[in-house]
């Protein structure tokens, strides 16, 4: 089966502008998952879609996030306007969970975001 | 705050050494993941461990779960210069439903051949 998609996998924009990344997940995974890794730190959660639905957007740093799963299918991260502290690597992740055992996520190769 | 913090940051060794990554994490969990970052590409999981496990083998790769200590380790037996990546443990926190994954900020492994 195809794993987790992620475009682009580079972009370098400037700083005030807009970038939307893409993630496709598993065919059928209904749990879509997007994380975020910044100047190699810890990879941290953004928010997590259940189909359409924002089951936890906790992780959102702030109002230039926006994330839209339309129809529950593929997932879109846009960024506006960008700042130089979005810099980092965000990871698209996707799962079936069967009640508490998660058998792991499945990870796409990630996009690295530049702002300049 | 994100919990589950690896030690060492990095860890240089090789080929044919053992490789201990260690985990610790700070509240319940419902299990621990292990992942691996080969450079720029995504993350591959590795292993999961229940939080009534103790120990769990696949292959060159063992876990340990500690949950008295909070804690976890990861051994790669025998490694290979194709092990080199970074490692990343990740807690599963079981609420309203689903699990969350909280990630640290990993183990970088180099394997001199």
């Amino acid at each position: 089966e195809a794993g987790v998609t992620q475009f682009p996998s580079h972009s370098v924009i400037e700083k005030g502008q807009t970038v939307t990344l893409r993630c496709d997940p598993i065919s059928g995974h209904d749990n879509l998952y997007w994380y975020r890794r910044v100047m190699g730190k810890e990879i941290k959660f953004l928010l997590h879609f259940v189909k359409e639905s924002k089951q936890d957007e906790s992780g959102m740093p702030n109002n230039r996030f926006l994330a839209e799963r339309t129809g529950g299918t593929y997932s879109t991260l846009k960024v506006q306007p960008a700042e130089l502290e979005d810099s980092g690597v965000y990871f698209c992740a996707s799962s079936q969970e069967v009640g508490a055992d998660d058998y792991g996520y499945t990870f796409g190769s990630g996009t690295r975001l530049t702002v300049v | 705050s994100q919990q589950g913090e690896e030690d060492p940051q990095a860890l240089s060794i090789q080929e044919g050494e053992n490789a201990t990554m260690n985990c610790s994490y700070k509240t319940s969990i419902n299990n621990l993941q292990w992942y691996r970052q080969n450079s720029g590409r995504g993350l591959v999981h590795l292993i999961l461990i229940r939080s009534n496990e103790r120990e769990k083998h696949s292959g060159r790769l063992r876990v340990t779960l500690d949950t008295s200590k909070k804690s976890s380790s990861l051994l790669i037996t025998a490694s290979r210069a194709a092990d080199t990546a970074s490692y990343f443990c990740a807690t599963a926190h079981f609420s309203g439903g689903y699990n969350k994954l909280i990630f640290g900020a990993g183990t970088r492994l180099a394997v001199h051949p």
